[in-house]
């Protein structure tokens, strides 16, 4: 079975700063791997993907994750935040073989101070 | 813009009652999954259906039941409501293609009192 940890529940950072935030997963298959986010009292919106090829992805506003099999990692990363990055990012999981089933992690919420 | 639409985005239910909530996929898009989001926990997968059939089922019990129709819309359906499914229901549409991402609607806020 899969699971996905995401190891920070809160990340406090001020405006303008690099930030991390960090996911692990476990899976005896080879996996997608998905990172999303959610503002307040809404659904969930894709914010970037790796399905194959390069290991660094990319986001339009900034953000990048970088899949690393050897560690099992896919941390999401932006050099420079914004008050408006202020959000609950989630991690998730799919196994490439079956269905499309997402396993998410428990979420990190990102504080982004003035 | 994703596509996809839940209804109703909020709802107040007894413990005990029924609950149909609704989703329209995004246009193209065949398959169907629903995500239970408790407060403050990711989001958790209940079931997904493709081509009007359930292909896929996580760990909730039978009283959590689906349709999906021929437009490929779904609704999902909870019977017995206790107080612990008071959560947000996300609804996601995908293609059956394996290197493709799901699109989540806004949910619906369900409430249990």
């Amino acid at each position: 079975a899969q699971s996905v940890t995401q190891l920070d529940s809160q990340v406090p950072v001020f405006e303008e700063a690099p930030v991390e935030l960090r996911c692990n997963y476990s899976s005896s298959v080879s996996v997608y791997l998905f990172w999303y986010v959610q503002y307040p009292n809404q659904g969930l919106q894709l914010l970037l993907k790796y399905l194959s090829g390069s290991t660094l992805v990319e986001s339009i506003n900034g953000f990048e994750a970088e899949f690393n099999k050897s560690q099992t990692s896919f941390h999401l990363r932006k050099p420079s935040v914004h008050i408006s990055d202020t959000a609950e990012y989630f991690c998730a999981v799919r196994r490439m073989e079956y269905g499309n089933k997402l396993v998410f992690g428990a979420g990190t919420i990102l504080r982004v101070k003035s | 813009e994703t596509g996809v639409t839940q209804s109703p985005t909020h709802l107040i239910k007894t413990r005990g009652q029924q609950v149909t909530l609704r989703c329209s996929s995004q246009s193209g898009h065949n398959t169907v999954s629903w995500y239970q989001q408790a407060l403050g926990q990711g989001p958790q997968f209940i079931f997904q259906y493709y081509r009007e059939e359930e292909n896929g089922r996580g760990n909730f019990p039978p009283r959590f039941s689906g349709l999906q129709f021929p437009n490929y819309s779904s609704e999902l359906n909870v019977n017995a409501l206790e107080l612990d499914d008071s959560a947000l229901y996300l609804c996601a549409s995908s293609t059956a293609r394996q290197n493709t991402e799901a699109f989540f609607g806004q949910g619906t806020r369900l409430t249990v009192v």
